[in-house]
């Protein structure tokens, strides 16, 4: 069975700091990977897929990497703004195409 | 539509009675997911159907739970006998099924379920 864990739980940074957000993993059969943020009292958003063949996958301020051999993903957020204040979750999809969450990193970004 | 829709947004319901919650996929997406997310925790994976092929139901919390979906479309998540435990908001994800596996999962606004 998949398990899932984001570290950090809750990061608090000001305005303007490069920050990282690790995924893992335990089983690296995986197909993708998707990372989505969630604002409160609000469904999911997704920000990037990364294909299991892929080492990167880029949108804007955004940058995830992945490191299926390791069961290891991380999503870089550049420049943070408080509009990126949210709780960011990730999710492999594995056998069964299901997809599986973290408990999600919970992100402050103070002005 | 343009996204996964959800109704109703909100609910509230006294123990005991039976709730219908529904889930309008992406038009062409053959996955369909629920999903349940209790107060500040994670999500939980309750269902998964698959175009015509038998759903998986190994998250279902208990026979009261219960989920079907007409025409490949459409789904219901129904629970008979809601009990308290059973607030928490219901999210619902379409995506492009099975052979296309490196497909984005589109989630819905979810349905905001309180049981008094």
């Amino acid at each position: 069975k998949q398990e899932v864990t984001q570290i950090p739980a809750a990061l608090s940074v000001p305005e303007g700091e490069n920050l990282v957000l690790n995924c893992s993993f335990t089983d690296s059969a995986i197909y993708n990977l998707q990372w989505f943020r969630q604002d409160p009292g609000k469904g999911l958003t997704s920000l990037l897929l990364i294909q299991s063949s892929q080492r990167e996958q880029t949108s804007g301020r955004l940058n995830a990497s992945l490191d299926k051999s390791s069961g290891r993903s991380t999503l870089y957020i550049a420049a943070s703004q408080p509009g990126d204040s949210a709780t960011y979750l990730c999710a492999p999809r594995g056998a069964g195409n299901m997809l599986t969450f973290g408990g999600g990193t919970r992100l402050m970004v103070k002005p | 539509g343009a996204g996964v829709s959800q109704s109703p947004s909100n609910k509230v319901t006294e123990k005991g009675k039976d709730v219908e919650l529904r889930c309008d996929p992406i038009s062409g997406h053959t996955a369909l997911y629920w999903y349940r997310q209790s107060l500040g925790q994670g999500l939980e994976f309750l269902i998964y159907f698959q175009g015509n092929s038998a759903p998986d139901k190994s998250g279902l919390p208990s026979d009261r739970f219960s989920a079907e979906r007409t025409g490949g479309s459409v789904s219901t998540l129904t629970i008979q006998r809601t009990q308290q435990e059973d607030s928490a908001v219901y999210l619902c994800a379409s995506s492009l099924g099975v052979g296309l596996m490196n497909t984005e999962a589109f989630f819905g606004q979810g349905t905001r379920l309180t049981v008094v």
